[in-house]
């Protein structure tokens, strides 16, 4: 089973749209978890860290389900600037797990 | 500062040569990883390390070797290159795992 599952999509949104994506993990006892971006032939870059409480950055927002083992990023009003690879990570006993990402393509 | 930075960018080789691709960051990183990232397949820990002289094998360890003798240095040496060795290879590197990583820009892989 693989640590960290997300939906590949890809998801096509007109701009202005809200999206959601959500991933699961497996490891009950993971520490840290976080949202990248990677846009196509770049290396990831982060995005924000996700927190029990939930977190708000801008137009994004993470949450986390540590009893259902799940994260979530929500994208309100979307640009084609979001257009991307989200990814979803999670931290364990030294590690840092990706998920395979999930493809946002944002429509004019 | 420059960050995580990896050379080369690019590199083409050959089947069973050996080569080492270089990772430095100037951050004073404890934590330190290589990853491989193929289409569909996400990015796959190689190796890792949490700090100078200490090592250890991510998912994928098969043909690769590291080294750690400094903080700032890791590189991720291929053995013998196979053609599923073909890849593009990231370095990054972290104070931690509450902070996330910060990745260097990555070293596209050809064996043929």
């Amino acid at each position: 089973r693989k640590e960290v599952e997300q939906d590949p999509g890809p998801f096509n949104v007109p701009e202005g749209a809200t999206v959601a994506f959500n991933c699961t993990y497996s490891n009950s006892a993971s520490q840290s978890f976080f949202w990248y971006r990677q846009d196509c032939r770049k290396e990831p870059k982060l995005l924000m860290s996700v927190y029990s409480s939930g977190n708000e950055d801008g137009r994004f927002t993470a949450q986390l389900n540590r009893a259902s083992q799940y994260i979530s990023l929500l994208i309100r009003d979307s640009k084609l600037s979001d257009s991307a690879t989200y990814l979803c990570v999670v931290y364990n006993f030294n590690k840092f797990y990706f998920g395979s990402g999930t493809k946002l393509n944002v429509k004019p | 500062n420059a960050g995580v930075t990896q050379t080369p960018k690019f590199q083409v080789l050959k089947t069973g040569q050996s080569m080492t691709l270089q990772c430095a960051q100037d951050m004073n990183h404890e934590y330190m990883s290589w990853y491989r990232q193929d289409p569909g397949m996400g990015l796959r820990l190689i190796h890792y390390s949490v700090g100078a002289g200490i090592t250890d094998q991510g998912e994928v360890p098969n043909g690769y070797n590291v080294s750690r003798s400094t903080t700032e240095d890791f590189p991720l040496r291929l053995l013998s290159a196979a053609p599923s060795q073909t890849s593009v290879y990231f370095c990054a590197s972290s104070y931690g795992g509450a902070l996330g990583y910060t990745f260097g820009s990555g070293t596209r892989l050809t064996v043929v």
